[in-house]
């Protein structure tokens, strides 16, 4: 069975540090991996995408993946109440369409 | 446009009731998606349409039907729920080639009573 794990949270970060979601996933072939926000109430919006070793920035968000350990995270850099959402980690397989295994999620709280 | 547009926002239905809800984009993705989440639960994958043509159903109830009359559209049909099926269900689309995460629509919040 293909898992996905994350911490449940909640994550409490004080506003202006590094917030930091850790996910972990099964399934070596696993190609495509994704952090999506979703703030309560409402559906997940897509952050960040990553599919090589290494680390991808894009603006105050990191991404950074090791194939060889099976993990993946997000760095969120000067963390803001606004960013205050559960996190899911998705991972999976493309070609011709996505199909991705999400985790449970990880509830980030930006405490002002 | 940048939108997955999902209808109705909320409804509610009896379980003896047939109703349907929509989904649209116009953004030429070949690839759309239905989930269902519920409370405090990552979503779960029921359909997937490729190019139209349905490429995965999970197991999902017959009481559950999908359609894509075309490739900007999106439809679920619903008939004879049960109130363990109510939840937010979630339309999703990708460009159906390479890698591209998910854009998801707004959601329809289910009440079956």
């Amino acid at each position: 069975q293909k898992e996905v794990e994350q911490n449940s949270g909640p994550l409490s970060v004080p506003e202006g540090a590094i917030a930091s979601l850790n996910c972990t996933y099964s399934d070596r072939v696993s190609q495509s991996f994704f952090w999506y926000r979703q703030y309560s109430g409402k559906s997940p919006e897509l952050i960040m995408s990553i599919y090589s070793n290494g680390d991808k920035e894009d603006g105050r968000f990191t991404a950074q993946l090791n194939k060889a350990s099976q993990y993946v995270s997000l760095l969120i850099r000067d963390s803001q109440p606004s960013d205050s959402a559960t996190y899911l980690c998705a991972v999976g397989l493309s070609g011709g369409y996505q199909k991705v295994t999400f985790g449970t999620g990880t509830k980030l709280q930006v405490i002002p | 446009d940048t939108e997955v547009t999902q209808t109705p926002k909320h409804l509610v239905m009896g379980m003896t009731n047939k109703k349907s809800l929509k989904c649209e984009q116009h953004m030429g993705h070949r690839a759309m998606y239905w989930y269902k989440q519920k409370a405090k639960k990552p979503p779960e994958l029921m359909f997937v349409y490729s190019y139209e043509k349905l490429s995965i159903n999970e197991s999902v109830p017959s009481r559950f039907s999908p359609e894509c009359p075309n490739s900007s559209l999106l439809n679920l049909h619903l008939h004879a729920l049960q109130p363990e099926d109510s939840a937010l269900y979630l339309c999703a689309s990708t460009p159906g080639q390479d890698n591209y995460g998910y854009t998801f629509g707004s959601g329809t919040r289910l009440t079956v009573v």
